[in-house]
């Protein structure tokens, strides 16, 4: 068990809908990541949150969107959904996620992720 | 982040140990090797990391060649648990960074 949940485990819904997908990170962690996996595309970074504010984006799509709270849990929202959108979305944390330090290390730990299945 | 080439699949034999070997030529100096592993759509999990020298834990051993152009991941005594998709990932500063995943290596522990 990394510490980081994910809810919902499952998510099933329809063509043109709206989701939300949420993660809480490990107690006392800064950062989380967000991660598409699909058949075709293999896990892929979509963007990075640190305590609160964004810091990096990948390949996220513009209808896709996401934000991190006060108390450091973090939403992705998924709109306009298409059924190239089903894939395992997975959320990590890490306790920094600061540029600063070029030498520093900071592990990123995987939730279990959401799979959405877009019909 | 400089680029990692993994063999494609291994098979390993219960209970012996697991070589998984990464090659990294590119790899800069400030750059760490990290290890992940996939069990079936579970979320990645992390293994063990290393800049320069060899690491132990208590799930892994990763040995990094003295010119650090490739290393080997050890699974000491594999169990049928262990089959998964193996990620060996060369980062840079991770703090702040993103993990790009490549092909990984697909490792069958049979009985």
């Amino acid at each position: 068990d990394s510490g980081v949940t994910q809810t919902p485990k499952h998510l099933i819904t329809a063509t043109g809908q709206r989701v939300t997908l949420r993660c809480s990170p490990r107690s006392g962690d800064l950062s989380v990541y967000w991660y598409q996996q699909s058949l075709d595309q293999g896990l892929q970074f979509l963007i990075q949150y640190y305590n609160g504010e964004e810091r990096a984006k990948g390949n996220i799509l513009e209808r896709f969107s996401a934000q991190q709270f006060p108390d450091l849990h973090s939403e992705l929202n998924l709109s306009s959904l298409e059924l190239g959108d089903s894939a395992l979305y997975f959320c990590a944390s890490s306790s920094r996620g600061e540029r600063g330090d070029p030498l520093s290390t900071d592990t990123q730990y995987f939730g279990p992720g959401t799979r959405l299945t877009v019909l | 982040d400089a680029k990692t080439t993994q063999p494609p699949s291994m098979d390993c034999a219960e209970g012996r140990a697991a070589n998984l070997p990464c090659n990294h030529s590119t790899i800069s100096g400030n750059e760490y090797v990290y290890w992940y592993r996939q069990i079936h759509s579970q979320g990645p999990q992390y293994i063990i990391h290393g800049l320069k020298n060899n690491e132990t834990n208590e799930m892994a051993s990763l040995i990094i060649t003295e010119d650090r152009k490739s290393s080997t991941l050890i699974l000491p005594h594999a169990t049928l648990r262990d089959t998964a998709v193996y990620y060996c990932i060369v980062i840079f500063r991770t703090a702040g960074n993103k993990l790009t995943f490549g092909g990984g290596t697909r490792v069958l522990v049979k009985p």
